[in-house]
């Protein structure tokens, strides 16, 4: 089975500071692991894709297969940086499950 | 920009009640999903289909759930009855192919009263 859990609801940040969600993730095999977001009042959709290993929006993610993780982060938030974001994982069914997402404020 | 359409966004309806959603995927999408997302939850996997077939629906309450995509284009949600716990945003996505990135729709927000 595969399980991915996002310990934090909400985070709450100051613009210009770091913003670090965390995810970890359970599965047997090498999985493939993404970040979506939901901006205010817009559809879901994909922020990045650990695959691609490319710096979206100023975002990175690390797959750390040791801890299981692939936690997102970004050195400086900005104000456009508000959305719900979550974690995904994709196994070799190519079925996508989702974390419960973490709520992200970036306050000015 | 070609986007992923579902109908109709608000539904209200009472329970016992039979309730229907559609999606149209991005042309050329093989591939298409329905996902049940809770208030506070993420969105789970209901059916996943490739084409016109059904590849999971391991997660679908057959009881009262069903889904069909009968042409592997456009695809129709029903519940019935609907019952207090269905109340939920019903997501549609497509992807190009099945390790490919989804696309969603705006989704389709259902109250069982």
């Amino acid at each position: 089975a595969q399980r991915v859990t996002q310990p934090e609801k909400l985070l709450s940040v100051f613009k210009g500071a770091p913003v670090e969600l965390k995810c970890n993730y359970s599965y047997s095999g090498s999985p493939e692991l993404f970040w979506y977001v939901q901006y205010s009042r817009q559809r879901l959709q994909l922020l990045l894709r650990h695959i691609s290993r490319e710096s979206i929006k100023g975002f990175t993610a690390d797959l750390n297969k040791g801890e299981t993780s692939f936690h997102l982060k970004k050195p400086f938030a900005q104000e456009e940086d508000s959305a719900m974001y979550y974690c995904a994982l994709s196994g070799s069914d190519y079925k996508l499950s989702f974390g419960a997402g973490t709520t992200v404020t970036v306050r000015a | 920009e070609a986007e992923v359409a579902q109908s109709p966004r608000y539904k209200i309806t009472e329970k016992s009640q039979a309730v229907a959603f559609w999606c149209d995927p991005i042309s050329g999408h093989a591939t298409l999903y329905w996902y049940r997302q809770i208030l506070g939850q993420g969105p789970e996997l209901l059916v996943q289909f490739q084409d016109e077939s059904v590849v999971d629906d391991s997660q679908l309450p057959k009881d009262r759930f069903s889904a069909e995509r009968l042409k592997g284009v456009d695809s129709t949600l029903k519940i019935q009855p609907a019952e207090l716990g269905d109340s939920a945003m019903y997501l549609c996505a497509s992807s190009l192919f099945d390790a490919g990135e989804l696309f969603f729709g705006e989704g389709s927000r259902l109250t069982v009263l």
